[in-house]
C-alpha cells in the first residue's frame, strides 16, 4: 500500500465555517491529487500537487484552496464552506507500476473524508 | 471540453460474463484506465491501456481502440464480490491527471 490517510475521516459543520483536511503519505510519492465524489458525477480533480509547493488547479477548483509545504502533507482547504461541497472527499497519489506490455502510473487513493455542510 | 461516456447500470448471473464500455473524447490521449470502487470504499486500480489492445489481468481484461476513442472492461467468471462501481479514467496530459467517466454500477445477482 502507498500508506495513505486521511484525516479526519467524517466532519459535519456549518455553513461558513472553515474546514482544512489533510492527506498525510509516507513513501515520497510526488504527485498528490485532491478529488470530490458526489452521486450521478464520479470523481472530479479539485487541485494537484506535483511537489513542495508546487500546485495546480483541477476541474473543480473554486472554493478550495491547497498547500504542500512538505512532501508527505497536502492539505485542502474550504475558505468558507457552503452546503453544495457537502461530499466525499479523497486524497491520491501516482505510483507506477509495470504490466507486460509498458509501464503506467496508477492512482492509489486514499480512505476518503466525508464531509457534511448544514 | 473532455467526457467520457459509460452505462450508468448493468446486471449480470454470477458465472457469466459481462462488458462495461467507455467511450471518450478529450483534447490529449496517453492511456485508459479502469477503476473498481465497492460502496463505502476508495477506488481501486484495475487496469490501463495505452496501446489498441487487450490487456488481461485473471478474470478481467480490458480492452482499447484509440481510433475508435472507445474502451471496455470485460468481467468473467462473475462473482457476488464484483458488485461495485466501476469508473474508466482517460490520462489526457502527459502530467499524471486523470479525467473519470461517471461510473458505471454492476449488479450480480445469484
Amino acid at each position: 500500500d502507498a500508506g495513505i490517510t486521511q484525516s479526519p475521516r467524517h466532519k459535519v459543520t456549518e455553513t461558513g465555517t472553515p474546514v482544512t483536511l489533510r492527506c498525510h503519505q509516507t513513501e515520497n510519492h510526488r504527485y498528490m491529487y485532491w478529488y470530490r465524489q458526489d452521486p450521478g458525477h464520479g470523481l472530479r480533480l479539485i487541485h494537484y500537487s506535483y511537489g513542495v509547493k508546487d500546485t495546480d488547479k483541477g476541474e473543480v477548483s473554486d472554493g478550495y484552496s491547497v498547500s504542500r509545504s512538505k512532501t508527505e502533507d497536502f492539505l485542502l482547504t474550504l475558505e468558507s464552506a457552503t452546503s453544495s461541497q457537502t461530499s466525499v472527499y479523497f486524497c491520491a497519489i501516482t505510483r507506477g507500476g509495470t504490466s507486460g506490455t509498458y509501464s503506467y502510473n496508477e492512482q492509489f487513493f486514499g480512505p476518503g473524508t466525508r464531509l457534511t455542510v448544514l | 471540453g473532455q467526457s467520457l461516456e459509460q452505462p450508468s447500470e448493468v446486471t449480470a448471473v454470477e458465472g457469466a460474463i459481462v462488458q462495461i464500455n467507455c467511450t471518450y473524447q478529450t483534447s490529449g490521449f496517453y492511456g485508459l484506465s479502469w477503476y473498481q470502487q465497492h460502496d463505502g470504499g476508495a477506488p481501486t486500480f484495475l487496469s490501463y491501456n495505452a496501446l489498441d489492445g487487450l490487456e488481461e489481468t485473471g478474470r478481467f481484461s480490458s480492452f482499447l481502440s484509440r481510433s475508435d476513442s472507445y474502451g471496455y472492461l470485460l468481467l468473467q467468471e462473475l462473482q457476488m464480490k464484483d458488485s461495485a462501481s466501476y469508473f474508466c479514467a482517460v490520462r489526457d496530459r502527459l502530467d499524471s491527471t486523470l479525467t473519470f467517466g461517471k461510473g458505471t454500477m454492476l449488479l450480480v445477482s445469484p
